[in-house]
Order: structure tokens, then sequence, then C-alpha cells
């Protein structure tokens, strides 16, 4: 199993400009999360999703959107983006299986924009 | 406003003591807590999970639990090199949201 796997791993952006961030898992998890972490920072959640079809807004949503169209797939675009949105973005997944809900994450994407 | 408090460190530890790292929450409905670690560039990685109020040891790792006082705790016992890192708290609230802390950063001294 490859786990939580995210592309790009680096990414420059100019302002104003648009990208998608992928992540896929291979766990056959139903839940899949977005988080954002800056420097010296905890992770913020974007958004998050408990299945195919059925997305919900986290912590700091704005500027941001997310689909989940498989099971596999948790794709977040940005648009327009902005210098606030520099920052490294975490996908995550896990099988909720209250009360413990163990995240599984990617490896990251470093976001730069200028 | 639901928050999660850790102490962001450093916390320098000699190699073979006990590192303990604490954690606050603000919300009593919360159910479920989890210490992940993570070292630096990297992704964060579960350590350990515990919902019950007392200890949960799993190696070198003890989680302590009190929901009266919301406090969590890890300890790392005979602290090593490689435990050097971020330690981060996440609290899952009574509303079923997970909250991280800003995290403790852990340095153990050879």
């Amino acid at each position: 199993n490859a786990g939580v796997t995210q592309t790009p791993k680096f990414r420059i952006l100019k302002i104003g400009q648009s990208m998608t961030l992928q992540c896929t898992q291979d766990m056959n998890h139903n839940y899949m999360y977005w988080y954002r972490q800056d420097p010296g920072m905890g992770l913020k959640l974007i958004y998050y999703s408990v299945g195919a079809g059925i997305t919900d807004k986290g912590e700091v949503p704005n500027g941001y959107n997310v689909s989940r169209s498989t099971t596999e797939d948790f794709p977040l675009r940005l648009e327009l983006a902005a210098p606030s949105q520099t920052s490294v973005y975490f996908c995550a997944s896990s099988w909720v299986r209250p009360p413990t809900d163990t995240q599984y994450f990617g490896p990251g994407t470093r976001l730069t924009v200028l | 406003q639901k928050e999660v408090e850790q102490n962001s460190g450093p916390l320098s530890v000699p190699e073979g003591a006990i590192a303990s790292l604490n954690c606050t929450y603000s919300d009593r409905g919360s159910q479920s807590f989890f210490w992940y670690r993570q070292y630096s560039g990297k992704s964060p990685e579960l350590i350990m999970f515990i919902y019950s109020n007392g200890d949960k040891e799993d190696g070198r790792f003890t989680a302590q639990l009190n929901k009266a006082s919301q406090y969590v705790s890890l300890l790392i016992r005979d602290s090593q090199p490689s435990d050097s890192a971020t330690y981060l708290c996440a609290v899952k609230s009574g509303d079923d949201k997970i909250i991280f802390g800003k995290g403790t950063r852990l340095h153990i001294l050879p």
C-alpha cells in the first residue's frame, strides 16, 4: 500500500494563478482531510470529506475548493492564489471508528505564492 | 472557540531521561486524544491515542488523560536523540472536529 500520496511536492505560484493539489489514498478510508501548516504553527483544517460526494468546510476554507468524486481522491483547488496561501499543505485520511480516528498523512506539498 | 494549548518549547531533555509533554483543551465534551510526532520537514505520524481517563502505555511512551482537569500528557522514557521532533496534541471535540495544538519542540541532548 502506498498510503496517502500527494502531488506536487513543491510549487511556486504567482499571485492570481490557480492550481490543484492532488491527494490519493489506497486504504479505502472514508474520511479525508486537507490541512495547512504555517511555520511554527499547528495544523489548520481547510476542508474535509466523510465520503464520496460529501464535503464540508473546516476552520480556514476561504480561497479553496474541494471535490470528492471517488473514495480514493480528494483534490484541493486554489483559485486566485494570494501570498497568505504560502504554506505546507497536508492531506490525510482516516477510517472513522469511534472513539478513535487515527489520521494518516501524506508527505505534504510546499506552496509558495509570490 | 475550542482550543488546544501546548507549550511551544523547545523542551531540552538529556538522553536517557524522561521527557514530559503537556496539553490542555477547552472543550469538556472532547472524546478522543491523540499524540502525533513530526520530524522537521516531514508529515505528522501517530504515536498514541487515548480516550479513557488514566494511563496508556506503549513501549517507551505513556499517554495520560485527566478529563476532569482537561489535561493530557505524553511521557517518553529513556529518551533517545531520535525522539527529537515536534509533538502535536490533537483533540476530537464534542462536535466531532479534530483540533490540533501548535506543537512542542523536543530536543534530546546527547
